[in-house]
């Protein structure tokens, strides 16, 4: 089966510091990847589209300049919290699209706490 | 502007009872529809897309254009079935985002 890696699974920060999140396809080449963000019992809300070798395409209302996103090959995306505040804390989800079906296949997400 | 409604946020039912759990859409196109569950402690997963009009685990679910719904339904639920249901819209062909709607979180009790 198709899987997706996050790197790491949970980080503590302090604020200002900037953290970085890997997001990577182990078993297909994904040209397209998505980042969610998902607050505690709420649904998950679309960042941002990871595209390889171009710039990513975000949501209305998310900073580009705060959260850096980087499609550096066709199996990783990273994104950077730069500058990470208290209320940058939550749960980080990436995707990434298997072309052959063009089906989704989900990270396991990555917990961030700013203190 | 495309919107997922997911009516129930909690949705408990006995072990072998049926279970549905509503969807409602809102495009302009024609849009994919999805259905993914998210177990306790675990990823996102596909259970099911109106294209492949698969049963998943005994899970069906069919798009109905005229009530713009995509509710999922299930004869006889499980224990094991108790997780969180999310629907998801996307505007289909390349375009890959995904709409989520808020999700349904389902309890089967035994």
């Amino acid at each position: 089966g198709a899987v997706v890696s996050q790197h790491p699974s949970w980080v503590i920060c302090k604020s200002g510091t900037s953290v970085k999140i890997e997001c990577r396809s182990l078993d297909f080449q994904a040209t397209t990847m998505f980042w969610y963000r998902q607050f505690p019992k709420q649904s998950l809300m679309l960042m941002a589209t990871s595209n390889e070798g171009s710039k990513a395409t975000y949501e209305q209302g998310v900073e580009k300049d705060k959260f850096l996103i980087n499609h550096a090959s066709l199996t990783l995306s990273t994104l950077t919290v730069t500058s990470a505040h208290p209320e940058d804390s939550s749960f980080y989800i990436c995707s990434a699209v298997r072309t052959r079906n063009w089906e989704q296949f989900f990270g396991p997400g990555t917990r961030l706490t700013v203190l | 502007a495309q919107r997922v409604t997911q009516p129930e946020k909690l949705l408990s039912v006995f072990k072998g009872a049926p279970v549905e759990l509503k969807c409602n859409y809102s495009y302009s196109g024609s849009p994919e529809l999805f259905w993914y569950v998210q177990y306790s402690r675990q990823r996102l997963q596909l259970l099911l897309r109106h294209i492949s009009r698969e049963s998943i685990k005994g899970f069906t679910a069919d798009l109905n254009k005229g009530e713009t719904s995509f509710h999922l339904k299930k004869p006889f639920a499980q224990e094991e079935d108790s997780a969180m249901y999310y629907c998801a819209l996307s505007s289909g062909g390349s375009n890959y985002k995904l709409t989520f709607g808020k999700g349904t979180l389902l309890t089967v009790n035994p």
